[in-house]
């Protein structure tokens, strides 16, 4: 069965670290993958997306992911925290041929002064 | 501005009861979409529509209906037979195509409690 794994329910960094989210899949088939992002009681925002071309995507705030198919992994990073990206961030893979997206369970990310 | 407007933002149900939750939008969107959120689980898919008068079933339809009679309209009836609704229930929407392929915008939901 088609999955999203991420690593880390709840990840903390510094002021100014790398924030580094994991995210693994299971499919034979490049899916499509997304990024959200959830603020308290708040619906999800998109953060960036991979379909196809360019493994490296640049997504809003800062933010980027790299698509890498050897490793079945599209990771989140930004070079330097800051306290207003503290939220949860939510890894969605569509299957092709699948008609849904399967979310991983989430990551809350606390940002600490 | 565009975007979807979920209400209310809180709702209670008593035991037995049927509740309906709604969701509009306007983005022109022709897909739309209901979401279960409960913690540490990620989002659920409950039912979606990619044409007026047209759905199909989610993950955890049971439960749960819908209709789509409009266009920017898509309201979500949880119905007794829902034996644990409290969740955070989230509406989203997208452009035609391949539905599933586009960024999702997302309402910023209700928070269904039973009393």
């Amino acid at each position: 069965a088609q999955s999203v794994t991420q690593l880390g329910s709840h990840v903390s960094v510094s002021e100014g670290a790398l924030v580094l989210l994991r995210c693994n899949y299971s499919s034979s088939v490049p899916p499509y993958l997304f990024w959200y992002v959830q603020y308290p009681n708040q619906g999800l925002q998109l953060l960036l997306k991979y379909t196809t071309g360019a493994t490296l995507v640049k997504g809003i705030n800062g933010f980027e992911a790299e698509f890498k198919k050897s490793e079945t992994s599209f990771h989140l990073t930004k070079p330097s925290a800051h306290m207003s990206d503290a939220a949860e961030y939510f890894c969605a893979v569509r299957i092709q041929g699948a008609q849904k997206l399967v979310f991983g369970q989430g990551t809350r990310l606390t940002i600490n002064p | 501005d565009g975007g979807i407007t979920q209400s209310p933002k809180y709702l209670f149900r008593k035991e037995g009861q049927n509740v309906t939750l709604s969701c509009e939008q306007n983005l022109n969107h022709d897909a739309m979409y209901w979401y279960r959120q409960d913690p540490g689980q990620g989002l659920r898919l409950i039912y979606y529509s990619q044409i007026v008068n047209d759905f199909q079933k989610g993950d955890i339809a049971e439960g749960y209906s819908v209709s789509r009679e409009k266009k920017e309209s898509f309201p979500l009836t949880v119905t007794s037979a829902q034996k644990n609704p409290t969740a955070f229930y989230l509406c989203a929407s997208s452009i035609q195509g391949d539905s599933f392929n586009q960024p999702q915008h997302f309402g910023d939901g209700t928070r269904l409690s039973i009393l």
